[in-house]
């Protein structure tokens, strides 16, 4: 089964300096690839997704993320963090392309004043 | 256009109870879903549906029942609430049919079981 493995539970930054949230995935196939964040007590907002396209995606508020397939990663990375960038982030993956998504345990971005 | 809706915010049951958990969406999308969030844990799917009248088991679907009303409405249902179901549970929606998208997520309930 696919999985995906963030590799990271908990990640702290000051702000002004760069983010990266790591995540490995484990599809033998293609995959399509997602990252979401979840800002307190809040649902879910989609931040970018890959679906081969090209492997330098581009999201949201500055994030951007590149797909590996030799190191099958899709880290997530911001030049410079904000305060308004604290919040949980998930990787999620398709499932043989299909709607059912796997998503990775979340990491929880803190930033320091 | 209010995207996905759900109610109620918060509830709290008791261990026997049932309820019900409504979602609408107003993006007049194909596919609708049921997610339970718990810490550590991610978001684990409970079922989804493809379609108007289709429905099919996620990776979570022991003690849920769920009726996909019409396009717009998909509620999920605790026949006899138990504590392991407190959690908070998010509906989402998206416009593909049987393809990976974009899944667009409503606000969260969370429910107690005492």
């Amino acid at each position: 089964a696919q999985s995906v493995t963030q590799l990271d539970s908990h990640v702290s930054v000051s702000e002004g300096t760069p983010v990266l949230l790591r995540c490995n995935y484990s599809s033998s196939y293609s995959p399509s690839l997602f990252w979401y964040v979840q800002h307190p007590n809040k649902g879910l907002q989609l931040l970018l997704k890959y679906t081969s396209a090209a492997t330098l995606v581009k999201g949201i508020n500055g994030f951007e993320a590149e797909f590996k397939k030799s190191e099958t990663s899709f880290h997530l990375t911001k030049p410079s963090a904000h305060m308004s960038d604290a919040a949980e982030y998930f990787c999620v993956d398709s499932n043989f392309g299909n709607e059912k998504l796997t998503f990775g345990t979340g990491t929880r971005l803190t930033i320091i004043p | 256009n209010a995207g996905v809706t759900q109610t109620p915010k918060f509830q709290v049951l008791k261990t026997g109870q049932s309820m019900t958990l409504q979602c609408a969406q107003d993006m007049n999308h194909n596919s609708m879903y049921w997610y339970r969030q718990d810490p550590g844990m991610g978001l684990r799917l409970i079922y989804y549906s493809a379609s108007e009248g289709t429905t099919d088991k996620g990776e979570v679907p022991n003690g849920y029942n769920v009726s996909r009303l019409n396009k717009r409405e998909f509620s999920l249902r605790l026949e006899s609430a138990a504590p392991s179901q407190t959690s908070v549970y998010f509906c989402a929606s998206s416009g593909a049919k049987r393809v990976a998208d974009t899944q667009y997520f409503g606000p969260g309930t969370r429910l107690t079981v005492l």
